[in-house]
């Protein structure tokens, strides 16, 4: 079945400092491609999206391409912020009839140090 | 504030109980998603209505049940609770039918059960 692969959290950075968090995934079609973030005591939001393969989704300094090829939508941010931290979602999309629902990763905690 | 609210934000019960999860959409959506977050499963899609009908359903067991009103409001009733049913509740809502449309969540509901 599909499913979403993210990299083991809890991430602890200073800021500033460069981030990556590698998301990878398998399906069975030509999934669209998202990252959520959720902040201390709130919902899920979407941060960033891309539809096909080598689109780029980029939202608030953070960006992330969609490669076919490695099967990955990795999240990077070039300088952090205290106010980043939160856990981060990757999650995939395809459109099969009567299957239709967002899959995501187990989610990765992310802390900004000052 | 994503626009969807949910109610109770905390909710404590004993095993065997059955407790009802209120959701009520951002204005003009017609989907509601309802989604289980707990620690050993991560997020968990469970149902989805859209203009009061079911349109798809994930991991939602048999003793969980769902409905969406004509104000579109949507609940979600658990019951014969088992302690393995504490989590968080996320309602979510989008304008449009199909998943990969951006979703906005609620700030869920704890349930613990006892």
């Amino acid at each position: 079945g599909d499913s979403v692969t993210q990299m083991e959290g809890p991430v602890t950075l200073s800021e500033e400092a460069f981030l990556t968090i590698n998301c990878t995934y398998t399906a069975t079609g030509y999934p669209s491609l998202f990252w959520y973030v959720q902040y201390p005591g709130e919902g899920l939001q979407l941060l960033l999206k891309a539809t096909k393969a080598d689109d780029k989704g980029s939202n608030k300094g953070f960006e992330a391409t969609y490669r076919k090829e490695t099967t990955s939508f990795h999240l990077e941010k070039g300088s952090v912020q205290v106010s980043d931290s939160a856990v981060y979602f990757c999650a995939l999309y395809i459109s099969n009839f009567g299957n239709e629902k967002l899959t995501f990763g187990t989610g990765t905690r992310l802390t900004i140090i000052p | 504030d994503s626009g969807v609210t949910q109610t109770p934000k905390h909710l404590i019960t004993a095993t065997g109980q059955r407790v009802t999860l209120r959701c009520s959409p951002r204005s003009g959506d017609l989907s509601v998603y309802w989604y289980q977050q707990s620690l050993d499963q991560g997020l968990q899609f469970l149902i989805q209505y859209y203009n009061g009908e079911e349109r798809a359903k994930g991991n939602i067991l048999e003793r969980f049940s769902a409905q969406q009103f004509p104000d579109l409001h949507s609940e979600l009733n658990l019951s014969s609770l088992e302690l393995g049913d504490s989590a968080l509740y996320f309602c979510a809502s989008s304008s449009l039918a199909g998943a990969n449309n951006e979703q906005f969540f609620g700030p869920g509901t704890r349930l613990t059960v006892l």
